[in-house]
């Protein structure tokens, strides 16, 4: 079955702690992209990846990196979590970035206290 | 930089009631404008890409018209199975992001 998969599914953690998520899709996709879901602010873009070892900030970087070391893999890494940084998280991943539709991933509930 | 607002926030129908969700967008260059749809605590989910105005597609009750400004998702007798948010998504040419509205929550009562 074509998906996208993210873990964890849920996580709370405290101030400062690292933390990965990982995102895996198996459908030989180039593009890669992580997204933070808030209320009343919608979907905004945290960085993408236009194939392995190369990636780019989206609207809102500051906080997160991210790497691309193989196709199907985004990792996606919170160094020093603050609070803010509490939010649904989505990955997600298209043949390419043009008119190519995205597939998303089932999300990863983070909560940072 | 690419907008895109969707309207109304939120939308309640008696099942069979069709209706209109309304997306409007700026874009320098129309590469894609896409419609989602999402459960809640889900991801979204793809419905359908339009690539330039007058283009139209349909899936069940469901049918997406496009124009140079703007967007419209038409709902002809919904069922309950049909209460979501849906999202709307544009890409504008020398752009690799997606840009979201904030979305439209339906609700279909029985």
């Amino acid at each position: 079955e074509a998906q996208v998969t993210q873990n964890p599914r849920y996580l709370i953690t405290v101030t400062g702690k690292k933390l990965t998520v990982t995102c895996s899709q198996n459908m030989n996709h180039e593009y890669m992209s992580w997204y933070r879901q808030d209320p009343g602010l919608g979907l905004r873009q945290i960085y993408y990846s236009m194939n392995v070892e190369v990636t780019d900030k989206g609207d809102v970087p500051e906080g997160y990196k991210v790497s691309r070391k193989e196709k199907r893999n985004f990792p996606l890494i919170l160094e020093s979590p603050s609070p803010n940084q509490t939010s649904l998280y989505f990955c997600a991943s298209s043949h390419g970035s043009g008119s190519y539709e995205q597939y998303f991933g089932p999300g990863t509930r983070l909560t940072v206290t | 930089e690419d907008q895109v607002t969707q309207s109304p926030e939120a939308l309640r129908l008696q099942e069979g009631e069709s209706s209109s969700l309304n997306c409007s967008y700026t874009v320098s260059g129309l590469r894609g404008l896409f419609w989602y749809r999402q459960d809640p605590g889900k991801g979204p989910e793809f419905l359908f890409t339009l690539y330039s105005a007058g283009e139209e597609k349909e899936k069940e009750r469901l049918k997406a018209t496009l124009t140079k400004k703007e967007s419209f998702l038409h709902i002809t007798a919904p069922k309950p199975e049909d209460s979501a948010t849906y999202l709307c998504a544009v890409r504008g040419f020398g752009n690799e992001k997606l840009t979201f509205g904030t979305g439209t929550r339906l609700t279909i009562i029985p």
